[in-house]
C-alpha cells in the first residue's frame, strides 16, 4: 500500500461545478498535511495547508479526518483556471514530505 | 525577490556521461530538498538537506547517484554514470522549518524551482 493515495482522475467538469478530491494516508503518527498544486510541466506551488480540522481559502476548503486517515479538498465554483493536477501532501514527522500521485482536473467551458 | 533557481533547466545526455544539476535555494532558507518526477513514479523525495547537513538520503535510488551541499546558498546532484531511466525532471525545494520544541522540526511550505528536465539518451 502506498503512503499516500490519491484518485488519479482525471476529473472533466464544467465551469462553475463544485469538485472534491480525497487523499488517504497510511502512517497514523503524520504530523502535517498539504494541498500543492502543479501545473502543466511547472513546478508544484501550495495551495493550502491542513493543520488541524481543516480550513478554507475562497472557493477551497481543505479537511482532514484524523480517525480516517484521509484529507479532502473541495472546490466551489470552479474556473477554467483551476485545471491542473492537484498534489496531496503528508509529513510524518521531521522532513519526511510524502507526495501523493496527484488527481488531475480539468474545467471545461 | 528570487526564487529557487536550478540549472541547467533542460540537459541532454549519453548514457554513461556525468551529470550535476544545480540549485541555489531561497536565502535563509535551511532546507533543502531534491525530488524526482516521473509519470510512472510520481514525485519522489531523494534526499533533504537542513543546514547543509544531509539529513536522510534514502530515497535516493543507488549509488550512481550523489548530493553535496557546501553552503547555504548552493547544492549539487550528481548522476555517474547515468543511464535511460534516470530521465525525469528533477526538482530542487526549501523551506524555513519552524521549530517547536518537541523532537521533530514542522516541516513548513516547500518553494520548489522549476526543475531541470533530463533526458538520458
Amino acid at each position: 500500500r502506498k503512503e499516500v493515495e490519491q484518485d488519479p482522475g482525471p476529473f472533466n467538469v464544467p465551469e462553475g461545478a463544485t469538485v472534491a478530491f480525497n487523499c488517504t494516508y497510511s502512517n497514523s503518527a503524520s504530523q502535517s498535511f498539504f494541498w500543492y498544486r502543479q501545473d502543466c510541466r511547472k513546478e508544484p506551488k501550495l495551495l493550502m495547508s491542513v493543520y488541524s480540522s481543516g480550513n478554507e481559502d475562497g472557493r477551497f476548503t481543505a479537511q482532514l479526518n484524523r480517525a480516517s486517515q484521509y484529507i479532502s479538498l473541495l472546490i466551489r465554483d470552479s474556473k477554467l483556471s483551476d485545471s491542473a493536477t492537484y498534489l496531496c501532501v503528508v509529513n510524518t514527522g521531521g522532513f519526511k514530505t510524502i507526495f501523493g500521485a496527484g488527481t488531475r482536473l480539468f474545467v471545461k467551458a | 525577490d528570487a526564487g529557487v533557481i536550478q540549472s541547467p533547466r533542460h540537459e541532454v545526455t549519453e548514457m554513461g556521461q556525468e551529470v550535476t544539476l544545480r540549485c541555489k535555494p531561497i536565502s535563509g532558507h535551511n532546507s533543502l530538498f531534491w525530488y524526482r518526477q516521473t509519470m510512472m513514479r510520481g514525485l519522489e523525495l531523494l534526499i533533504y538537506f537542513n543546514n547543509n547537513v544531509p539529513i536522510d538520503d534514502s530515497g535516493m535510488p543507488e549509488d550512481r547517484f550523489s548530493a553535496k551541499m557546501p553552503n547555504a546558498s548552493f547544492s549539487t546532484l550528481k548522476i555517474q554514470p547515468s543511464e535511460p531511466r534516470d530521465s525525469a525532471v528533477y526538482f530542487c525545494a526549501s523551506s524555513s522549518p519552524t521549530t517547536s520544541g518537541r523532537e521533530f522540526i514542522e516541516a513548513d511550505t516547500q518553494y520548489f524551482g522549476p526543475g531541470t528536465r533530463l533526458t538520458v539518451l
